[in-house]
């Protein structure tokens, strides 16, 4: 079945240096990838989408790269602080009927900074 | 300030004994979703809804009802709650077709108890 899962469920960095989050996909019919971070206690948080005819989109310190090939996403985080430690998951929404507007999210990749 | 919010944020019942959560957001968004949240399965669809009186199924819709009477509000309704609905669920909000889906917006979550 269509599934969006994730490399590794910890990452650990050192403060400063960058950050790479990986995720793998299955279902080629999505249309976006999205990331969202959610910080301990609360909700996700929108970071950065991307739409599945591009290969790359940069933000704030982020950046995702899509290889469509080998069907894979990472999020790149730049200079990484302390505030970036949180889970962080990738989402796909894809255009298979009924479920054009819905979000498929993994189960998440636990970044910690180190001081 | 622009939000979602949900009541109660904790909650500890019995089985069988009915219950609401509710979710209300300030940003005129037309689409609103219900997550659960459980170790290792990330978030996982339950309903949404495209507008007013406009309701779906998610991924895991069975044990739950919503509505949507109004805009802003999109209560979760749980008829009869088993053990297996112990989770945390998020309530989140999206402009939909005037803005984006993709772009979510989460409530602070509300964990939920069945004994």
């Amino acid at each position: 079945g269509e599934s969006v899962g994730l490399h590794l469920p910890t990452l650990s960095v050192q403060e400063g240096d960058n950050s790479i989050i990986n995720c793998a996909y299955s279902n080629s019919a999505s249309d976006y990838f999205i990331w969202y971070k959610q910080e301990s206690g609360k909700g996700p948080q929108f970071i950065i989408d991307i739409r599945s005819n591009m290969d790359k989109r940069q933000g704030q310190r982020v950046t995702v790269l899509l290889n469509k090939t080998v069907k894979h996403l990472s999020l790149q985080i730049a200079a990484t602080q302390p505030g970036d430690s949180a889970v962080y998951f990738c989402a796909e929404k894809a255009l298979s009927s009924g479920s054009a507007r819905q979000l498929t999210f993994g189960s998440g990749t636990q970044l910690t900074v180190l001081p | 300030e622009a939000q979602v919010t949900q009541n109660p944020r904790y909650l500890i019942t019995v089985t069988g004994k009915k219950l609401t959560v509710t979710c209300s957001q300030n940003m005129n968004h037309e689409y609103m979703s219900w997550y659960r949240q459980d170790p290792g399965l990330g978030l996982r669809q339950i309903y949404y809804s495209m507008n007013v009186e406009v309701t779906d199924k998610g991924d895991v819709p069975e044990g739950y009802k919503v509505s949507r009477k109004e805009k802003r509000n999109f209560p979760l309704i749980l008829e009869s709650p088993s053990p297996n609905q112990t989770s945390l669920y998020f309530c989140a909000s999206a402009a939909g077709v005037l803005g984006s889906y993709n772009e979510q917006f989460f409530g602070p979550g509300t964990r939920l108890t069945v004994l």
